[in-house]
């Protein structure tokens, strides 16, 4: 099965400072890769997704990479503010499975 | 449009007990998954039901089970409860064509005790 390995588990940056949350995946048949931002006492809440067949996308400070080759996707914040911090989620979905496989998860920490 | 709503927020109960959670997705969603989160294990799948059968299923034993309404509400059931149960415990409805997009609930806070 799907294997997604995420880093850093946890990320200290300060406020105005980017950041840069990395995972890879082991099955060559994943084509769909969404990212999650969950908030203290939240559930984990879609903020930004991509596709196999696109190479990077972009949300206002967010955005995310796609290097289908090395089967690595990376999701960067700009600008980071305090609200930023949360623990972040990426995902990778096979065209022939109705289940996500998850990274372990990065708690961001932004720091005023 | 509402969101999912999962109940209770908290549960706390003893060793041996068991006990039943529940989500109401949101509405028109008929597909509904499972997730147990701990701070060591991230996000692991418990079981997906969608048109009130379960589609998918993952590595949990027989203890933790589920089902699913003709509104598409569903339940989840842990039987005989272990120290080691304690977790959040979320659901999170989808339309169910593909689940690309998940709506997760707050969560139900489970304490073992």
């Amino acid at each position: 099965g799907e294997n997604v390995e995420q880093h850093p588990s946890t990320l200290s940056v300060q406020e105005g400072d980017s950041a840069v949350i990395k995972c890879t995946y082991s099955d060559s048949a994943s084509n769909y890769f969404p990212w999650y931002k969950q908030e203290l006492g939240k559930g984990p809440q879609l903020i930004i997704d991509i596709r196999s067949n696109v190479g990077e996308k972009k949300d206002q400070r967010i955005a995310v990479t796609l290097n289908k080759t090395a089967k690595h996707f990376s999701l960067h914040i700009t600008e980071t503010q305090p609200e930023d911090s949360a623990v972040y989620f990426c995902a990778a979905l096979s065209g022939g499975s109705y289940i996500p496989t998850f990274g372990r998860g990065t708690s961001l920490i932004v720091h005023p | 449009k509402a969101g999912v709503t999962q109940t209770p927020r908290y549960l706390i109960k003893t060793r041996g007990q068991q006990v039943t959670l529940s989500c109401s997705p949101i509405s028109g969603h008929r597909s509904v998954s499972w997730y147990q989160q701990t701070p060591g294990q991230g996000l692991q799948f418990l079981f997906e039901y969608f048109s009130e059968t379960q589609r998918n299923k993952g590595n949990f034993p027989g203890r933790f089970s589920g089902r699913q309404f003709s509104n598409s509400r569903s339940e989840m059931n842990v039987s005989t409860l272990e120290l080691g149960d304690s977790a959040l415990y979320l659901c999170a409805s989808n339309t169910g064509q593909k689940n690309e997009k998940l709506f997760f609930g707050s969560g139900t806070q489970l304490s073992v005790l």
